[in-house]
């Protein structure tokens, strides 16, 4: 069965510091990956998202994020953090199933230090 | 028109009630979603409509009923429900079901207590 999973639960990273968000799958086929990132009582926001072509994917708010399949990873990826960006990250993973599916990843708090 | 409208945007409500969650898109999509999430953890799909059709149901409890009156609307008929159901409820939506790489666009979330 396909899962996704998110090795850093909590991240601190003080403004203007680099970023790196962790995701890996297992799915068999060709997945298709997205990134979202929710804030506090809030619904989801799309980042971006993968699903051929180049893997190196730009998304909003000056994100992006690599597609490796040797390792199976999707990481994401900000070269400079503003204090906005504190939130709950998800990674996700879409079945190739009629009706669509995702699924989720555990999710990574981002906090952002002054 | 790019967004998922979700109404109310609290709830609360006693075991004994009935109450309806509302989810309005006007993106022309045609498949439609209920997520619940409680907090610090992702969202879990409950119901996928398609094609205004149930096609997937995540043996959710019948005190839960979905509807699709049409493309644009989705409910969520609440009934006998328990405290643990309080949670956050997202409805999304995405173009064409049978393309996975759409992406789902979510509305903001209904808030829900049960006392």
């Amino acid at each position: 069965a396909q899962s996704v999973t998110q090795p850093d639960i909590h991240i601190t990273v003080s403004e203007g510091a680099s970023l790196e968000l962790r995701c890996n799958y297992s799915y068999g086929a060709t997945p298709y990956l997205f990134w979202y990132v929710q804030s506090p009582g809030q619904g989801l926001q799309l980042l971006l998202k993968y699903f051929s072509g180049d893997t190196l994917v730009q998304g909003i708010k000056g994100f992006e994020a690599e597609f490796k399949r040797s390792q199976s990873s999707f990481n994401l990826r900000k070269p400079s953090v503003h204090w906005s960006d504190a939130a709950e990250y998800f990674c996700a993973v879409a079945v190739d199933n009629y009706g669509q599916n995702f699924v989720f990843g555990p999710g990574t708090r981002l906090s952002v230090l002054p | 028109d790019t967004e998922v409208t979700q109404t109310p945007k609290h709830l609360v409500m006693g075991m004994t009630n009935k109450k309806s969650l509302k989810c309005e898109q006007h993106m022309g999509h045609r498949a439609m979603y209920w997520y619940k999430q409680k907090a610090k953890k992702p969202p879990e799909l409950m119901f996928v409509y398609s094609y205004e059709k149930l096609s997937i149901n995540e043996s959710v409890p019948s005190r839960f009923s979905p509807e699709c009156p049409n493309s644009s609307l989705l409910n969520l008929h609440l009934h006998a429900l328990q405290p643990e159901d309080s949670a956050l409820y997202l409805c999304a939506s995405s173009h064409e079901p049978e393309r996975s790489y759409n992406e789902q666009f979510f509305g903001p979330g209904t808030r829900l207590t049960v006392l």
